[in-house]
């Protein structure tokens, strides 16, 4: 079965530094999407980035980018220039490509941004 | 316009009670989930329905009955509650998987509470 896992349960970071936050996961298949999900105090589940497992190249977007490791199953997501509207939790989430298949997420991290 | 709509935000209740929770998707979107977020923030899915069908149907309690009327809605019902129960439950949508690169979008969230 696959896992995903996130090691840092917490972090803070000062506001305008860049914090990269950790997730690995585990799976015998070669083909899967990856992702990064934000929760705000709102509680609202927000797509942040997302990754197809046979793209070489980074997905970024904006102030947000991902370090895939494809053959370590590595997945993070690095923030640039980290603004308060930022402090959450993320949830890092794997998905085969098998149809119908499920979302698997991390355990999540909460992220404080620092004034 | 709300994507994923839930109602109510929050429901509060005794023991034994039955209570539903209603979701809806103006989408268009043929995949709908239910996933339950616990006390510790811990993510995990519990149903999806494709076009009404029952696609994935986690190890739940079968207090927790899910029911499409359409594929624009799937409402959750459960039966007997008990103070397990308490949490927060996330609606989802997104296009039919097959093989496809799709993200999810989420509800805002039912907290319940249960006494």
């Amino acid at each position: 079965a696959q896992t995903v896992t996130q090691s840092q349960p917490e972090m803070s970071v000062q506001e305008a530094e860049t914090v990269t936050l950790s997730c690995t996961y585990d799976t015998s298949e070669s083909d899967y999407y990856l992702f990064w999900y934000k929760q705000p105090p709102s509680r609202q589940m927000i797509l942040v980035i997302r990754q197809e497992a046979y793209k070489q190249q980074n997905a970024t977007e904006n102030r947000f980018s991902v370090n895939f490791q494809k053959a370590a199953k590595s997945f993070s997501l690095k923030i640039s220039d980290s603004q308060l509207g930022d402090a959450a939790m993320y949830f890092c989430a794997y998905r085969s490509a098998a149809r119908d298949d499920k979302i698997i997420f991390g355990k999540g991290t909460r992220l404080h941004i620092l004034p | 316009d709300t994507a994923v709509s839930q109602t109510p935000k929050y429901l509060v209740t005794q023991m034994g009670n039955d209570k539903s929770i209603k979701c809806e998707q103006n989408l268009g979107h043929d995949t709908m989930y239910w996933y339950k977020q616990d006390s510790k923030k811990f993510l995990k899915i519990m149903f999806s329905y494709n076009n009404k069908e029952l696609i994935i149907n986690e190890t739940v309690p079968n207090r927790f009955s899910p029911k499409s009327p359409d594929k624009a809605h799937l409402n959750l019902h459960i039966n007997s509650l008990e103070l397990g129960d308490s949490a927060v439950y996330f609606c989802a949508s997104s296009q039919d998987p097959t093989g496809a690169f799709y993200e999810q979008y989420f509800g805002p969230g039912t907290r319940l509470t249960v006494t």
